[in-house]
């Protein structure tokens, strides 16, 4: 059973950087997809983009081309989402989760894992 | 861009009671079409994939079907844990979710 575990909640300033991890334990990292997901306050999910770690390119989402990065190191199994540029409207629960298997995009597949969320706050 | 529409957006129940929830794609998507429940404050989990199958461990009251760009999520015999919000994805061409449906008492 796969578990992903996420870094723990940040404050951050306006126009600064955010960089959350997530781990992978117990399943095999490189057969799954990771993608992340924003959840901002009383709102719906919102898909940012995804990595499949044995291939190593990310794909994002239009509306975050340019100010999110998402990388993924085998070797710790974990992946990471850098947000740039952030405002107020970044202040989120940001989620990973975790495929179960590769499909060759754009065919994605359902998230299966997920991890507990980590509370990005943005204010001055 | 596939857009996912949920409808509605708040419903009330009661336990005991049947309840659908509709999704419909802005482009057909075939059957590629999970279905998540959240409660508060804790992460989503997986219902139902590729429109109509039950995730593993999922009680059998959960029921999804359709195909194309509609699609519904039923729950036959409401139970106290399943209030909740639903939402609805796509993963035929990455991913993208409706808005939500909040099940309430």
């Amino acid at each position: 059973q796969v578990q992903l575990v996420q870094s723990g909640a940040a404050v951050k300033k306006p126009g600064s950087s955010v960089k959350v991890s997530c781990e992978a334990s117990g399943g095999t990292f490189s057969d799954s997809s990771i993608s992340w997901v924003r959840q901002a306050p009383g709102q719906g999910l919102e898909w940012m983009g995804m990595i499949i770690p044995i291939f190593g390119v990310p794909n994002y989402g239009q509306k975050w081309q340019g100010r999110v990065t998402i990388t993924a190191d085998e070797s710790t199994s974990t992946a990471y989402m850098e947000l740039n540029s952030l405002t107020s409207g970044d202040t989120a629960v940001y989620y990973c989760a975790a495929t179960s298997g590769i499909a060759v995009p754009p065919r994605g597949l359902p998230f299966e894992y997920w991890g507990q969320g980590t509370l990005v706050t943005v204010s001055s | 861009d596939f857009q996912m529409t949920q409808s509605p957006s708040t419903l009330s129940a009661s336990v005991g009671d049947r309840v659908t929830i509709t999704c419909r794609a802005s482009q057909t998507i075939g059957d590629w079409l999970a279905w998540y429940q959240q409660k508060p404050g804790k992460a989503p989990k997986l219902l139902i994939y590729q429109a109509s199958n039950l995730e593993a461990g999922v009680p059998s009251r959960f029921s999804g079907s359709g195909s194309g760009t509609e699609f519904t999520f039923t729950i036959r015999g409401l139970q106290p844990d399943d209030f909740a919000t639903y939402y609805c994805q796509q993963y035929n061409s990455f991913y993208s979710f409706g808005q939500g449906t909040r099940l309430e008492i």
